[in-house]
């Protein structure tokens, strides 16, 4: 079946811009996570969302990061005001939710800012 | 809170010949582990993953992995590589409970020489 996918692949924006990165997850997975990946930092968790219950953001790194999930499906991560520093991969998974949960990745959103 | 430890930034072996990475791991409670493998420009795949019950665990691309309890290890291991095993590996533990976000090692670039 398909798996995670991300759009857009790449993005290249100027600093100040506001930026949105949309995840679809697996079919049927309650689960829905992203993460970052960038050089100084290895991947770094920033928001966990499960079902209907209020999403984990204790990874997000400033008040100009914010995601929401529509439906209980996809999923949209904001950022707004980028700085050069937000630079970095975006990556998406889901999970089934259930006990013993597998995250399954997308292919990721390369954001450079200029 | 729960921490990753690859020891080993950039490893080269030649093709044909033994391979193992280290993972060294830090939770309080029995982890849930996982070794992914990343190409370049491309998300993380799944190798493998430890829950419980046979500390040996073998994986997809002839991978294995043993856990190791008394040393808070999981190395990844592989008789002989492939050329085409050139990739990033990283190695994550997980939570059974509560924060489901996956904490990550930074990352072994494997090279393999002809």
């Amino acid at each position: 079946g398909a798996g995670v996918s991300q759009s857009p692949s790449n993005k290249v924006t100027e600093k100040g811009k506001d930026v949105e990165l949309r995840c679809d997850p697996i079919s049927g997975h309650t689960a829905l996570y992203w993460y970052r990946q960038s050089l100084g930092q290895g991947l770094e968790f920033l928001i966990y969302f499960q079902g209907n219950s209020a999403p984990d953001k204790s990874g997000l790194p400033s008040d100009r990061f914010s995601a929401e999930r529509t439906g209980g499906s996809v999923s949209t991560l904001t950022i707004q005001r980028t700085q050069q520093e937000d630079s970095a991969v975006y990556l998406c998974a889901s999970s089934s939710g259930t006990h013993q949960e597998t995250q399954y990745f997308g292919p990721g959103t390369r954001l450079l800012v200029l | 809170a729960q921490s990753v430890t690859q020891p080993d930034i950039h490893i080269t072996v030649s093709e044909g010949a033994s391979l193992e990475l280290r993972c060294n791991y830090s939770y309080g409670a029995t982890p849930y582990l996982f070794w992914y493998v990343q190409s370049p420009g491309q998300g993380l795949q799944l190798l493998l993953k430890y829950f419980s019950g046979d500390t040996l665990v073998q994986g997809i691309k002839g991978f294995e992995a043993e856990f190791k309890r008394s040393q808070s290890s999981f190395n990844l291991r592989k008789p002989s590589v492939h050329w085409s095993d050139a990739a990033e590996y990283f190695c994550a533990v997980g939570a059974g409970t509560g924060r489901r976000a996956l904490t990550f090692g930074s990352g072994t670039r494997l090279q393999v020489q002809p």
